[in-house]
Order: C-alpha cells, then sequence, then structure tokens
C-alpha cells in the first residue's frame, strides 16, 4: 500500500519569500511521486513528477523538489513567491506501471503581499 | 500531455436522479481512472476503468452507485445514481500514459439539491 502525508493544511508566505511545502511517502516498492495544483475551481494541473531519474525535479511556474529516499520525503520549495502562486497543492504517489495514483490531504497556499 | 475533455463542466441536479459523466481523451489509452472530490477535501479514487472488462472500485464504492463504462480505448462514462446531497463533489477522470504520466480532466461539478 502507498501513501502521502502533507504536513500542513494551510501555509502562509510573504510574497517573495520561500515556498516550502511538506510531503513524506510510505511505498513499498519504488515510488513515482508527484505534485499538482488546483486553483480555485479548476481542474488539476501537473508541477512536477519524479521517476526514480534523477533525485532533483524541477516543475513549472519556477518549482522543483527533492526526492530524499532516506527522508522518504518529497518536498516542494520555490525560492520566491508570487502571489499568482495561491493556490490548493496535491502530493501524489503511485506505484507506476499505470497504477492509481493516491494524493494527500492537501495543503492550502497562501501568499501575503 | 494528453487532452481529455470532460462533460458537463458542472451541474445541479435533484435528489433521485442520476447524472452521467462523460471523459473524452485525444489518444488511445489502457487504463482510466475516476477520481471524487468532496468539498474541501482531497481526491479519493472511484475506480479504475480498462476497455472490456469491469470496472474495479475501491473500497467504500459500488457498482450499483456508480456504474462506469469503457466502450473504447479514448472514451468512459461515469453515472452518479439515485443523487442526494451528500454526493455533491467534483468528479475527475484521469488517464496515464507512460510517456505523460497522470492527466487530470477538468472535472464535473455536481450540486444535488
Amino acid at each position: 500500500a502507498q501513501s502521502v502525508t502533507q504536513l500542513g493544511s494551510h501555509v502562509s508566505v510573504s510574497e517573495g519569500a520561500l515556498v516550502l511545502l511538506r510531503c513524506n511517502y510510505s511505498s513499498s516498492v519504488p515510488p513515482y511521486l508527484f505534485w499538482y495544483v488546483q486553483y480555485p475551481n479548476q481542474g488539476l494541473q501537473l508541477l512536477l513528477k519524479y521517476t526514480s531519474a534523477a533525485t532533483l525535479v524541477k516543475g513549472i511556474n519556477g518549482f522543483e523538489a527533492e526526492f530524499k529516499k532516506s527522508e522518504t520525503s518529497f518536498h516542494l520549495t520555490k525560492p520566491s513567491a508570487h502571489m499568482s502562486d495561491a493556490a490548493e497543492y496535491f502530493c501524489a504517489v503511485s506505484p507506476g506501471g499505470y497504477q492509481k495514483v493516491t494524493f494527500g490531504t492537501g495543503t492550502k497556499l497562501q501568499v501575503i503581499p | 500531455s494528453a487532452v481529455i475533455s470532460q462533460k458537463p463542466s458542472r451541474d445541479i441536479c435533484q435528489r433521485g436522479t442520476s447524472l452521467t459523466i462523460q471523459c473524452q481523451v485525444d489518444s488511445q489509452v489502457t487504463m482510466m481512472f475516476w477520481y471524487r472530490q468532496q468539498p474541501g477535501q482531497s481526491l479519493t479514487l472511484i475506480a479504475t476503468a480498462n476497455q472490456g472488462s469491469e470496472a474495479t472500485y475501491e473500497s467504500g464504492f459500488v457498482i450499483d452507485k456508480f456504474p462506469i463504462s469503457r466502450p473504447n480505448l479514448t472514451f468512459s462514462t461515469l453515472t452518479v445514481s439515485n443523487m442526494s446531497p451528500e454526493d455533491s463533489s467534483i468528479y475527475l477522470c484521469s488517464v496515464v500514459r507512460q510517456d505523460y504520466g497522470y492527466t487530470f480532466g477538468s472535472g464535473t461539478r455536481l450540486t444535488v439539491v
């Protein structure tokens, strides 16, 4: 079985500050890991994915995440927050091989001017 | 990435009625997934639909309530039957392709009154 835990249902940062959204995973097989973003009243958009290649993954909109097996973590970061980053972010895990994706509970990011 | 068209985008339905949601993909895919996102919640997998076989339902979801069709490799429907206000959610279909990973439709926002 696979699962992800997102620490912090709400995170607030000032515009221009570092964004750090935490995700820890549990998996019995080498995982595929994802970060998705959901803007208000919109669908899910893939930010980035880890599929056992480079441990530092760069995504869209300046986001990146680092896979740390020793810490079972896949935290999402962005050096400088923009107002447009305000959204809900979901960490997700899959065993790959066309199998289902399991989502975390989500973290709502608020960016303060 | 794969393009998914989901219809309707939103609907308001009377309790006791049924709604069929359509998901059309721009390319052939083996597996399609149906998720539910209840208000303020994360995404929960309802079922996995393979072409030519019965859908596989997750714990807590049954075929009588959420019948699924998968007539070909580019199309699937999810029906929400005998609706109650508790069924008010966003319903999303998702596909996975080896080259693009997991892609989600924009969702169907269902309100049951």
